[in-house]
């Protein structure tokens, strides 16, 4: 696609649910970023792929928290029991492969909230 | 200290002046840096990167660096009441081992028509 694609746009659910947010890389991105941003906050980093595999998880909160790609292409974020504190919005990067130079790009991010 | 920091603002400035936006970051050994342009309730954008100390120009955008001071800098020309956003520095740190990028939390730009 033209860019990165992230799906559902919006999830409400409810607390203790698991759920599952879906991002799509731009076609030949090697590299893959998920973060949080929480309402009027900055990014937060949670974990990044170089193609299917994931060198950092260090910024993932907790054990509920996990993600996986296929290849090098959809990665889904699994949040398991939910809590309130989770609410946030959740964006999707790619870049060309990973590197110091390499820009990124955003999707349009998934809101998040949990009731 | 946070890794990549940036006053919150809000920053005001009267349409047509110049915008000067500043950000300093603790990591000596990093090396690239980037500006992104956050809309209220959208993703964040990339408008500017810089890797080399200097200015980099790009239409009504100017971004500085310098590593001796550990200081990055965005100047926006002609400034738009389009221009009011949330503006996020981010660099790509070494020492941590990082792969991603660190992200300042962003200096909020208001233009005054």
């Amino acid at each position: 696609g033209a860019g990165v694609s992230q799906s559902p746009s919006n999830k409400v659910t409810e607390k203790g649910k698991d759920v599952e947010l879906r991002c799509d890389p731009i076609s030949g991105h090697t590299a893959l970023y998920w973060y949080r941003q929480r309402l009027g906050q900055g990014l937060e980093f949670l974990i990044y792929f170089q193609g299917n595999s994931a060198p950092d998880k260090s910024g993932l909160p907790s054990d509920r928290f996990s993600a996986e790609r296929t290849g090098e292409s959809v990665s889904t974020l699994t949040i398991q029991r939910t809590q309130q504190e989770d609410s946030a919005v959740y964006l999707c990067a790619s870049s060309i492969r990973q590197g110091v130079a390499q820009p990124q790009h955003f999707g349009d991010g998934t809101r998040l909230s949990i009731l | 200290q946070k890794e990549v920091e940036q006053n919150s603002g809000p920053l005001s400035v009267p349409e047509g002046a110049i915008a000067s936006l500043n950000c300093t970051y603790s990591d000596r050994g990093s090396q690239s840096f980037f500006w992104y342009r956050q809309y209220s309730g959208k993703s964040p954008e990339l408008i500017m990167s810089i890797y080399s100390n200097g200015d980099k120009e790009d239409g009504r955008f100017t971004a500085q660096l310098n590593k001796a001071s550990q200081y990055v800098s965005l100047l926006i020309r002609d400034s738009q009441p389009s221009d009011s956003a949330t503006y996020l520095c981010a660099g790509h740190p070494m020492d941590t081992g990082r792969r991603a990028l660190t992200f300042g939390s962003g200096t909020r730009l208001q233009v005054q028509p």
